[in-house]
C-alpha cells in the first residue's frame, strides 16, 4: 500500500522554540493531506485540512498562527508548532490521500511524530 | 469535535474469541472506515464500508453499518493476542476525503 512518512518520530524541545514536522508521501502524489493530534488514549483531533499550492483550512479552535502548516509540494506537507509550550506535547499524525482516491476517502497516515516540550 | 462514541472503551478477552466494537456517530457521512493504532504508532486501515453498504467482510474481519441508526459495529473472529490494539472508527463525507474520529475501543487479547 500507499507510503506516509513521517519525520522526525520523536522531538524534545525547549518551550519558546518552534518545532517542524514533515510529512511526505513516498510513492504517490498526495493532493490532500490531514494533520491530527492525539492526546495520550485519546481519539484524533483533525486540526487542519492542508491542499497542495493553497492555504490550509483550520478546525474550529485550532490557532493558525501556533501551528502553521504548509504544503509546498504534491508529497510534501509541513507542520510548524511556533513558540510551543508544554501544553503543545502531543502526538501529531499526518494523513495523506492521493489523486486517485476518488470517493473512497481512503487517508494513508504516517507514523506520527511525538512532540515534547520541556 | 469527535464524530461519535464508541463502545465499550476498552475490551479484554482470550484469544480465540471474538470481539465486537461499537461505533456511533453524529453526522451525515458516506462512507465509515475503521483504523487500527498500536501503542505510539500511526494507524492502520482496516476496512471501509459505504453508506449505501450494510455489511462487509474480510479477512477475520466483519463490519455493519446501520444509518437509520447512525451506527456500525466491527467483529474481529478468532482473536489473537496480535490483535491487541486501539481501534477507532472515522466517518467521511463529501469527496474531500476528511475524517472525524470516534473516541475508539482499545483492545487487550490474552494469549
Amino acid at each position: 500500500g500507499a507510503v506516509v512518512s513521517q519525520h522526525p518520530s520523536r522531538v524534545i524541545c525547549k518551550s519558546g522554540t518552534s518545532v517542524k514536522i514533515e510529512c511526505r508521501s513516498l510513492d504517490f502524489q498526495a493532493t490532500t493531506m490531514f494533520w491530527y493530534r492525539q492526546f495520550p488514549k485519546k481519539s484524533l483531533m483533525l486540526m487542519a485540512t492542508s491542499n497542495e499550492g493553497s492555504k490550509a483550512t483550520y478546525e474550529q479552535g485550532v490557532e493558525k498562527d501556533k501551528f502553521l502548516i504548509n504544503h509546498a509540494s504534491l508529497t510534501l506537507s509541513t507542520l510548524t508548532v511556533t513558540s510551543a509550550h508544554p501544553e503543545d506535547s502531543s502526538f501529531y499524525i499526518c494523513s495523506a490521500r492521493g489523486r486517485l482516491a476518488g470517493e473512497t476517502g481512503e487517508l494513508f497516515f504516517g507514523e506520527g511524530s511525538r512532540l515534547t516540550v520541556l | 469535535s469527535q464524530q461519535g462514541e464508541e463502545d465499550p472503551q476498552a475490551l479484554s478477552i482470550q484469544e480465540g474469541e471474538n470481539a465486537t466494537m461499537n461505533c456511533s456517530y453524529k453526522t451525515s457521512i458516506n462512507n465509515l472506515q475503521w483504523y487500527r493504532q498500536n501503542s505510539g504508532r500511526g494507524l492502520v486501515h482496516l476496512i471501509l464500508i459505504r453508506s449505501n453498504e450494510r455489511e462487509k467482510h474480510s479477512g477475520r474481519l466483519r463490519v455493519t453499518l446501520d444509518t437509520s441508526k447512525k451506527s456500525s459495529s466491527l467483529l474481529i473472529t478468532a482473536s489473537r493476542a496480535a490483535d491487541t490494539a486501539s481501534y477507532f472508527c472515522a466517518g467521511g463525507s463529501g469527496n474531500t476525503g476528511k475524517l472525524i474520529f470516534g473516541q475508539g475501543t482499545t483492545l487487550q487479547v490474552k494469549p
